[in-house]
């Protein structure tokens, strides 16, 4: 059973736009919640995070969005550039038992110039 | 500062037989955290150590097994491999295991044949 899902494969975006990456979750027992970027032959890397207090985090170009009531986040990226091409990973924790990072699937951005 | 190092990069081994992966954490680090990546299965968590102790499992078999020494550094077995578990493992490291920012290394690549 998939706790944490990313929907969506692949992303192509233009340059200079926006890119909107979705993850939904269903343990509602998760309350922290992270994104990372990968590129090939590397290990993830940690982008951003956000706390089930917020609703809201922002880092730069970089926005993660939640919505507790629907279990969904979502991490806009504006403006896109071509080097954030790599797959986009969420996160969510359980902080009150395990130390353990669940996983999407991941969503392959490309950003087209 | 050096980030989280794991050797070896590559392995090929064969089914039946046992394999040790090394990773060494950022300094000062002392949570190191185990994950396997495959095609068909995304991020999955092994486990977590802190100072020497396995804090938390995933859920996989017996045959996969860890230790962390006194200098935070860690090491996980695989015994009687199968072909199932050709996969990327990455070793993840943190100052405690309460960031959830945890810092990747590039993974070891390892193939069952």
């Amino acid at each position: 059973d998939q706790q944490v899902k990313q929907n969506s494969p692949s992303l192509s975006v233009q340059e200079g736009r926006i890119s909107i990456l979705n993850c939904d979750y269903t343990n509602s027992m998760f309350d922290y919640f992270l994104w990372y970027k990968k590129y090939p032959a590397e290990g993830p890397t940690f982008l951003i995070s956000i706390s089930s207090i917020k609703d809201k985090n922002e880092d730069g170009r970089f926005t993660v969005f939640l919505n507790k009531s629907a279990k969904h986040l979502s991490l806009h990226i504006v403006p896109s550039q071509p080097g954030d091409s790599a797959v986009y990973f969420c996160a969510a924790v359980n902080s009150g038992s395990a130390r353990q990072l669940t996983f999407g699937s991941g969503t392959q951005l490309t950003v087209l110039p | 500062k050096a980030g989280v190092t794991q050797t070896p990069r590559y392995l090929i081994k064969t089914r039946g037989q046992q394999v040790t992966l090394s990773c060494s954490p950022i300094s000062g680090h002392r949570s190191v955290s185990w994950y396997q990546q495959t095609p068909g299965q995304g991020l999955q968590f092994l486990f977590e150590y802190f100072s020497e102790t396995q804090r938390n499992k995933g859920n996989f078999p017996g045959r996969f097994s860890g230790r962390q020494f006194s200098n935070s550094r860690s090491e996980m077995n695989v015994s009687t491999l199968e072909l199932g578990d050709s996969a990327l493992y990455l070793c993840a490291s943190s100052p405690d295991g309460v960031n959830y920012g945890y810092t990747f290394g590039s993974g070891t690549r390892l193939t069952v044949v």
